[in-house]
């Protein structure tokens, strides 16, 4: 699968705890985008790197940081995870960092208990 | 303050009929307006956005700033259109904001 990949699909966990969500974007993309997707808050952006800097910043909690690597797959750290934390994480990555598509990935979803 | 509003969470119509999801948005500069798309059991993509203005599967969708709208349009309705429409607003700082989606249901 030459598309953006994201481990793990699932997670379970409890409140308090710190996990950590990896997206790898596509062949030749430098920009990743981090999503929440929660029933009562919808899609939300959390925040765009690109090239492994930070390029854009949303709705993204204190408790939550991220990072792009030189080999640009990035990682989404939660930590003092609450249950509204509980939600579907879309990363997205495209080839610059602002006029391009982007293209998601599955998904991974945190299930807080 | 960014905002979009996609007032029906729920549209069915019958295959086709002539369809139109709204958008509204509130923006004070220069909005950047996209529309996504998520099939069932399919990843969220790009349906398609306002700087290109080109159609995709049918789909056309003009921005007026003076009624602050993206509505979607398609003059039939294919049961494979069936799905989950987001209207999305890029603006200060890159940063993305979504609507809350509508779920068009295409009736055979």
């Amino acid at each position: 699968d030459s598309g953006v990949t994201q481990t793990p699909k699932h997670l379970i966990t409890a409140t308090g705890q710190r996990v950590t969500l990896r997206c790898s974007p596509r062949s030749g993309d430098l920009s990743v985008y981090w999503y929440q997707q929660s029933l009562d808050q919808g899609l939300q952006f959390l925040i765009q790197y690109y090239n492994g800097e930070e390029r854009a910043k949303g709705n993204i909690l204190e408790r939550f940081s991220a990072q792009q690597f030189p080999d640009l797959h990035s990682e989404l750290n939660l930590s003092s995870l609450e249950l509204g934390d509980s939600a579907l994480y879309f990363c997205a990555s495209s080839v610059g960092w602002a006029e391009d598509t982007q293209y998601f990935g599955p998904g991974t979803r945190l299930t807080v208990l | 303050a960014q905002r979009v509003t996609q007032p029906e969470k729920l549209l069915s119509v019958f295959k086709g009929a002539p369809v139109e999801l709204k958008c509204n948005y509130s923006y004070s500069g220069s909005p950047e307006l996209f529309w996504y798309v998520q099939y069932s059991r399919q990843r969220l993509q790009l349906l398609l956005r306002h700087i290109s203005r080109e159609s995709i599967k049918g789909f056309t969708a003009d921005l007026n700033k003076g009624e602050t709208s993206f509505h979607l349009k398609k003059p039939f309705a294919q049961e494979e259109d069936s799905a989950m429409y987001y209207c999305a607003l890029r603006g200060y700082g890159q940063n993305f904001v979504f609507g809350p989606g509508t779920r068009l249901s295409v009736l055979p």
